[in-house]
């Protein structure tokens, strides 16, 4: 019944290391986002695909790339981790934009930068 | 001065009691509030959707909208345990505030 999946559940790194998430839904909606967050820190927003139509938040690292091949799957990439950048990532879909349609998480992926 | 506020706790209360987690907000705009709960090391999951101002209540979750004061409020009642998790407000408006604005949270402990 997962709608919403994210691999790996926990994901260790070196500092500088290329890193790949990834999130799958089963939910076909057209809307995916990535979240970063920190402990006890409110969820930031670093992108989100409105079906192909890719949307970059304004301060999000050029460390951070995204990509979604199709409607099921996006990717968050970041291509040399720093300390800073040890955080839980959250996938987030939505059916369409919001604010009526609502959003659905993923477990999340925590990532650990060594 | 951020756009949502949220105190982060913890708030630790004894089961059974009734539990006040609220949110202030500086953006007009803002005309739809959601709540989330959060387990440790989990995503959130929605609890409560509301548009506008008003209450709704699902069960023993109640959420209230002042949006003349810009105040939000979710009451727990009747807690429990498995109430235990961090509680994050949400909220959007139209236009180009339509995605989801995040409060850092409030970490309730509901202990037996």
């Amino acid at each position: 019944d997962a709608m919403v999946i994210q691999n790996p559940r926990y994901q260790v790194t070196q500092f500088g290391k290329p890193v790949t998430l990834s999130c799958s839904q089963t939910l076909n909606h057209n809307v995916m986002y990535w979240y970063q967050q920190k402990s006890s820190q409110a969820p930031k927003l670093l992108f989100h695909y409105y079906d192909k139509d890719f949307n970059n938040e304004a301060d999000t690292p050029d460390n951070f790339q995204s990509r979604r091949p199709n409607t099921s799957f996006c990717f968050l990439d970041i291509r040399s981790p720093g300390l800073g950048d040890a955080a839980m990532y959250l996938c987030a879909t939505s059916r369409d934009k919001p604010p009526r349609e609502t959003q659905y998480f993923g477990p999340g992926t925590r990532l650990l930068v060594l | 001065q951020k756009e949502v506020e949220q105190d982060p706790g913890p708030l630790s209360v004894p089961e059974g009691a009734i539990v006040s987690l609220n949110c202030t907000y500086s953006n007009s705009a803002f005309q739809y509030f959601m709540w989330y709960r959060q387990y440790s090391r989990k995503g959130p999951e929605l609890l409560m959707y509301t548009y506008s101002s008003g209450n709704k209540e699902d069960g023993r979750f109640t959420a209230q909208v002042d949006k003349s004061s810009k105040y939000i409020s979710l009451f727990i009642r009747d807690s429990q345990p498995s109430d235990s998790a961090t509680y994050l407000c949400a909220m959007s408006g139209r236009g180009g505030s339509y995605i989801p604005t995040f409060g850092r949270g409030t970490s309730l402990i509901v202990h037996p």
